[in-house]
């Protein structure tokens, strides 16, 4: 596609239950990043994919969080047993291993919701 | 561990230069980016600095950098209320791959 999509753009969910948010990064692009965006906060790093290396999970606030990037494409971010804390815009981000500037491109983010 | 902040807030009149400014820790950084999100949308890239120069000018946006003291700026000449958004200042580390640290952001209000 011609940028990120992320899925869903909303998520309403109860404390307790899991979610999976997703993460289509533009084609070809080989870096992948979650971000969370908390109101009134910056963004929050979680983790990032290089290719095919371990990903760097230092981020990731606790062990209810987690990512896989399945074929060096598509991400999925997974929050299980989820708090009201974790109510935040989650946002991906994909960068071309060839450009210079290292420039990331966002997709519009998940508003996840914890009731 | 790394850190990146910047002040939350920054109102100007139209026509009148904004300036944006930003401090960071890490001291081998390599670049150093200006992100902007406007109300409803994703972060997009407005400019970029390498480390090793001291300043990029990019039509209105001027980005200096003083390594010394880790300090970068943001000015926008001739703000428009277009320009109503808010600004992240984020640096890639140069040891940490390419792992980018974003800072609080800045929300830049022009009044007309």
């Amino acid at each position: 596609g011609a940028g990120v999509s992320q899925s869903p753009s909303n998520k309403v969910t109860e404390k307790g239950k899991d979610v999976e948010l997703r993460c289509d990064p533009i084609s070809g692009h080989t870096a992948l990043y979650w971000y969370r965006q908390s109101l009134g906060q910056g963004l929050e790093f979680l983790i990032y994919f290089q290719g095919n290396s371990a990903p760097d999970k230092s981020g990731l606030p606790s062990d209810r969080f987690s990512a896989e990037r399945t074929g060096g494409s598509v991400s999925t971010l997974t929050i299980q047993r989820t708090q009201q804390e974790d109510s935040a815009v989650y946002l991906c981000a994909s960068r071309s291993g060839l450009a210079e500037s290292s420039e990331q491109f966002f997709g519009p983010g998940t508003r996840l919701t914890v009731l | 561990g790394e850190d990146v902040e910047q002040s939350l807030f920054l109102s100007v009149r139209e026509g009148d230069s904004s300036v944006i400014n930003c401090t960071y820790t890490d001291s081998s950084s390599t670049y150093l980016y200006w992100y902007k999100q406007e109300p409803g949308a994703g972060l997009q890239l407005l400019t970029y600095i390498f480390s090793n120069m001291d300043m990029k000018q990019d039509q209105r946006l001027t980005v200096l950098l003083n390594k010394k003291d880790k300090h970068l700026s943001l000015r926008i000449a001739d703000t428009q209320t277009g320009d109503s958004a808010i600004y992240f200042c984020a640096e890639r580390s140069g040891t940490g791959g390419f792992k980018t640290i974003f800072g609080a952001g800045t929300r830049l209000f022009v009044k007309a």
